[in-house]
């Protein structure tokens, strides 16, 4: 149980082009969503914040209106790099938690996916 | 603010050897508790957690993790490390009140020589 997928896995695109990155919950409904960020040989950097049916709360730093971040459904949530540059090249990882009874959230992570902007 | 440290950024071992990775946060108030490995190429998996209870958790593959709240450390052993725990290995903290983000450490590489 509790995996998330994300596609594409991979995407390469031009530079000035925008690119979806999609973010599944497949075996649970995700209340919450996590986008984050690795960059080569360093940790992950949450980006933002998504709950289901409002908008998302980024992280300082992080352009709001560069990566669109839409959690339209309990199961579904999308990063959209606008205008992409070189410098948004990067491997992007999504997560997902659902609320629990326990007070538990912990957040399940997604296999990522590569982007590379030429 | 709450912040995680990692102390080793690169360990090399041989194999057999016995492991210990460091992690410290920073934060006064409960928190969930996580390690993660990365083995190049792939994404996070979880190896254990901590939510409350036992301070000394067992997790895959012969790791384990000892919360010492005194010390605001989680770190993370293995007595006898094998070749395929090469990986890179990630320390995260989460508040359990407030807006449950989860802080990674900076990450530990592991290099295992057969």
């Amino acid at each position: 149980g509790a995996v998330v997928s994300q596609h594409p896995s991979w995407v390469i695109c031009k530079s000035g082009t925008s690119v979806k990155i999609e973010c599944r919950s497949l075996d649970f409904q995700a209340t919450t969503m996590f986008w984050y960020r690795q960059f080569p040989k360093q940790s992950l950097m949450l980006m933002a914040t998504s709950n289901e049916g409002s908008k998302a709360t980024y992280e300082q730093g992080v352009e709001k209106d560069k990566f669109l971040i839409n959690h339209a459904s309990l199961t579904l949530s999308t990063l959209t790099v606008t205008s992409a540059h070189p410098e948004d090249s990067s491997f992007y990882i999504c997560s997902a938690s659902e609320d629990s009874l326990g007070g538990s959230y912990e957040q399940y992570f997604g296999p990522g996916t590569r982007l590379t902007v030429t | 603010a709450q912040s995680v440290s990692q102390h080793n950024h690169h360990v090399i071992l041989s194999e057999a050897a016995s492991l210990e990775l460091g992690c410290n946060y920073s934060y006064g108030g409960t928190v969930n508790l996580f390690w993660y490995v990365q083995y190049p190429g792939q994404h996070l998996q979880l190896l254990l957690k901590y939510f409350s209870g036992d301070p000394l958790v067992k997790g895959i593959k012969g790791f384990e993790a000892e919360f010492i709240k005194s010390k605001f450390s989680f770190n993370l052993r293995k007595p006898s490390v094998q070749w395929s725990d090469t990986a890179e290995y990630f320390c995260a903290v989460m508040a359990t009140s407030g807006t449950y983000k989860y802080i990674f450490g900076t990450g530990t590489r592991l290099k295992v020589l057969a």
